[in-house]
């Protein structure tokens, strides 16, 4: 059964760090992994996905890299805004096309 | 851009009431919806995935019966939590998977927070 883990759970950064996010999964044989962001009380906005075949994936300033075989994801921010606090979940698509959620990175960039 | 409509964004109910969510996708045909449930602090857990047309497919340990899911159209889906209690209390997310443009995209609705008094 995959289990995906985010570490670490909480993050508390000043504005214009640069930070990195780490996932982890149990079975290698995926196809996908995404991330998401989480605003509180909402739904889920899709930031990043890297097809399995893929080292990486970059969108402003955020960049995802996938290591498929040694199960790991990380999502680097740069120069993180206070707008970037949020919950920064990852997931994994495998059979069935089904996503496999972590329990997410609550960030919080103060200013 | 594609848009999936989520409703109600909280209910507040009593114990053994019945709560109907809908998740309706605007611009697309959802082919497959997804449910999913969080409990704070914890992980979105897919609860059921359904198809327009036939019975829903539940995940080991959620009772079909008490989660009742309809997906009578392409565009529309309802998750029915039948004589709600408390332990139901949680945040409900659903997710619509359909053809846009050459691509095969995955949206998420705004979720539904339950409270169950």
């Amino acid at each position: 059964k995959q289990e995906v883990t985010q570490i670490p759970a909480a993050l508390s950064v000043p504005e214009g760090e640069n930070l990195v996010l780490n996932c982890s999964f149990t079975d290698s044989a995926i196809y996908n992994l995404q991330w998401f962001r989480q605003d509180p009380g909402k739904g889920l906005t899709s930031l990043l996905l890297i097809q399995s075949s893929q080292r990486e994936q970059t969108s402003g300033r955020l960049n995802a890299s996938l290591d498929k075989s040694s199960g790991r994801s990380t999502l680097y921010i740069a120069a993180s805004q206070p707008g970037d606090s949020a919950t920064y979940l990852c997931a994994v698509w495998g059979d069935g096309n089904k996503l496999v959620f972590g329990a997410g990175t609550i960030l919080r960039v103060k200013s | 851009g594609a848009v999936v409509s989520q409703h109600p964004s909280r209910v507040i109910c009593k114990s053994g009431t019945s709560v109907k969510i809908e998740c309706r996708s605007l611009d697309f045909q959802a082919t497959t919806m997804f449910w999913y449930r969080q409990f704070p602090k914890q992980s979105l857990m897919l609860m059921a995935t359904s198809n327009e047309g036939s019975k829903a497919t539940y995940e080991q340990g959620v009772e079909k019966d008490k989660f009742l899911i309809n997906h009578a159209s392409l565009t529309l889906s309802t998750l029915t939590v039948t004589s709600a209690h408390p332990e139901d209390s949680s945040f409900y997310i659903c997710s619509a998977r359909g053809q846009l443009g050459n691509n095969e995209k995955l949206f998420f609705g705004s979720g539904t927070q339950l409270s169950v008094l």
